[in-house]
């Protein structure tokens, strides 16, 4: 499984933007980029996931470099509910299980 | 509630006991994962059914695991003569065979700690 690298820790405000980043340079043309997010003592929880193209829903956005071997999960305005941990995964479109393989994430803090 | 539902949410147990989580995926998610979790780490990958098939064991999974899911729909998961490294955050997930996006519905886990 192609490998994801994300700082352990990041920090913000309440009502700012927040740019988590992921670095993933050994992605492969087959893999999608998925992000999910864990709040305290629940389990994870789908945000966001794309290709190739930038992409938006309710809950964030997800910028993807030209050459896809970074991307950036963008929350437009943090609350404090938005305090988790946040996993960057590569899920390859194959046949089989297509588990996703969890790093250990970027553990996000909001201060009020 | 029609999410994927576990139980016990928590469970604590003697070294040696046996335990049995069960997961109830949503309700004709066809694909169904169990994961592990220990303190500050990510979740890792146990095991994979499609259907009442189990396709893919990790190899945490030693032999006092066994995972099934007999008709297709609910699954458990036995831990035979528990360790104490076995305490961990236990996740079950689902999803659609016919849906291609790769989302995962988690439950909240079971919590299980071994004295």
């Amino acid at each position: 499984d192609a490998k994801t690298t994300q700082p352990n820790s990041m920090e913000s405000n309440e009502e700012e933007p927040v740019h988590l980043p992921c670095n993933h340079s050994t992605i492969s043309g087959t893999d999608y980029i998925h992000w999910y997010r864990q709040l305290p003592s629940q389990g994870p929880e789908y945000v966001i996931h794309g290709l190739t193209s930038n992409v938006n829903n309710r809950m964030a956005s997800l910028a993807i470099a030209e050459d896809r071997k970074s991307s950036t999960l963008i929350l437009h305005r943090a609350t404090l509910r938005d305090a988790a941990v946040y996993y960057c995964i590569l899920r390859a479109i194959i046949q089989g299980a297509q588990k996703l393989v969890f790093g250990q994430g970027t553990r996000l803090t909001i201060n009020p | 509630d029609t999410g994927v539902s576990q139980d016990p949410r928590h469970k604590i147990t003697k070294r040696g006991q046996n335990v049995t989580f069960r997961c109830d995926p949503i309700s004709e998610h066809n694909r169904l994962y169990w994961y592990r979790q220990t303190l500050g780490q990510g979740p890792e990958f146990l095991t994979y059914f499609q259907n009442e098939a189990q396709l893919e064991k990790s190899r945490l999974l030693s032999d006092r695991f066994s995972a099934e899911r007999p008709k297709g729909s609910f699954s458990t998961l036995e831990i035979q003569r528990t360790e104490q490294g076995d305490s961990a955050m236990y996740l079950c997930a689902s999803r659609p065979g016919s849906a291609n996006t790769g989302e995962l519905f988690f439950g909240e886990g079971s919590r299980l700690t071994v004295l």
